[in-house]
């Protein structure tokens, strides 16, 4: 697989344990967040998103909780899986003028290593 | 099926010698964008277009073209390597960008430029 994560913070989790994946984003002026789960070798994938008018958003077994008093998200899964080890990214949306569209600012990634 | 589907996957080439890395998506996206990926940095975007004709500089810029000609290809250009441009590469897109939407990403190129 592709080596993109040597400097990242690492999370172990035991087989069938909750994992939380914490992320501080920068901009108060951000709108929109999305979870990404990137799997050695392959591109991010989608997992979970929430809008800045809510705190909390459920998935299957994922949970996002957006805390915009202290810019904090958080990703929530549920009974971890062997499946679930991955890199996992937050991503800020933020607003810019009109004619620039919006843009989409990753965070660095944390490792999730799911130990059976 | 939807995707996006870069080329090449894997790419060694020296520094100097043009490349092109391709993108295509097959959703009838108007939103396309091109990232690389290095340890410790995260995802940076490179370039990302609105809609066909219309392409502006993301935060790592330098270096790298594009070009939209048509609604599905986004292709990434590198008129001449450098090692500095070693990477991971991944392009993206999603639905116009006014909906904030889900960014679907291709299966990224390595590149190394010796």
């Amino acid at each position: 697989g592709e080596s993109v994560g040597l400097h990242l913070p690492t999370l172990s989790v035991q087989e069938g344990d909750n994992s939380i994946i914490n992320c501080a984003y920068s901009n108060s002026a951000s709108d929109y967040f999305i979870w990404y789960k990137q799997e050695s070798g392959k591109g991010p994938q989608f997992i979970i998103d929430i809008r800045s008018n809510m705190d909390k958003r459920q998935g299957q077994r994922v949970t996002v909780l957006l805390n915009k008093t202290v810019k904090h998200l958080s990703l929530q899964i549920a009974a971890t899986q062997p499946g679930d080890s991955a890199v996992y990214f937050c991503a800020e949306n933020i607003k810019r003028w009109e004619a620039a569209g919006n843009k989409l600012t990753f965070g660095g990634g944390t490792r999730v290593l799911v130990k059976p | 099926e939807a995707q996006v589907t870069q080329n090449p996957r894997y790419l060694i080439t020296v520094t100097g010698k043009k490349l092109t890395v391709t993108c295509s998506q097959n959703m009838n996206h108007e939103y396309m964008s091109w990232y690389r990926q290095d340890p410790g940095l995260g995802l940076r975007q490179i370039y990302y277009s609105m809609n066909v004709e219309v392409t502006d500089k993301g935060d790592v810029p330098e270096g790298y073209k594009v070009s939209r000609k048509e609604k599905r290809n986004f292709p990434l250009i590198l008129e001449s390597p450098s090692p500095n441009q070693t990477s991971l590469y991944f392009c993206a897109s999603r639905r116009g960008d006014q909906d904030t939407g889900e960014l679907f990403f291709g299966e990224g190129s390595r590149l190394t430029v010796l």
